[in-house]
């Protein structure tokens, strides 16, 4: 069974800190895709990573896949208050057969 | 376009019960997949469907069922519910099959007393 784990579960920090958001796993992924929930809504895609060790960036947003394909992560610079919800890593298992998703990792922007 | 949409958004049944949640994917989209998020377990893959087939199943036992109907609609029934059935079902579809990047609606909220 694929596992993906993620840390921190909790972050809560003061604006205009940064954080990072690890993702991990025994597995490997053909390719890992970011999500994040907010109170009342379903998860929302932010990005899929495909290749070992690509980095892509939305605006204050760094994601990156392992070299290995096991593990991502993903990078807030200086947070603001909107980007509190739960961040949810996913992987398409070997087979690309299905999505597998991490525990998630809920966070607070603290104004 | 719309989103997918999903319904009943909330609600409460008793022990034994049975529920039957329905969900419309994106105009388009073939592919739909439930999901069981709780507190303690996160996000529990339940099935997909594609072409009203379907295509994969998580590990729920056989209480959980589903269906996918021609115009690529599904439903998800529960039959004997039971406390710890007690979760948000969130629908999500895809253009493709398997691990494509999927499309969640709001979710059904259940509550079983």
């Amino acid at each position: 069974t694929q596992l993906l784990e993620q840390s921190p579960q909790f972050l809560s920090i003061q604006e205009g800190e940064n954080l990072t958001v690890y993702c991990n796993s025994s597995s490997v992924f053909s390719s890992l895709q970011w999500y994040r929930q907010e109170p009342g809504e379903g998860p929302v895609l932010l990005v899929t990573v495909v290749t070992g060790g690509e980095v892509k960036k939305l605006k204050r947003l760094t994601f990156q896949f392992g070299d290995a394909r096991k593990d991502s992560s993903l990078h807030i610079t200086a947070a603001q208050p909107g980007d509190t919800g739960l961040y949810l890593c996913a992987g398409a298992d070997s087979s690309a057969s299905k999505i597998i998703f991490g525990s998630g990792t809920r966070l607070s922007i603290r104004p | 376009k719309a989103g997918v949409t999903q319904t009943p958004r909330y609600l409460i049944k008793t022990r034994g019960q049975q529920v039957t949640l329905s969900c419309s994917p994106i105009s388009g989209h073939r592919s739909v997949s439930w999901y069981q998020q709780t507190p303690g377990q996160g996000l529990q893959f339940l099935f997909e469907y594609f072409s009203e087939t379907q295509r994969n199943k998580g590990n729920f036992p056989g209480r959980f069922s589903g269906r996918q109907f021609s115009n690529s609609r599904s439903e998800m029934n529960v039959s004997t519910l039971e406390l710890g059935d007690s979760a948000l079902y969130l629908c999500a579809s895809s253009l493709l099959e398997g691990a494509g990047e999927l499309f969640f609606g709001e979710g059904s909220r259940l509550t079983v007393l």
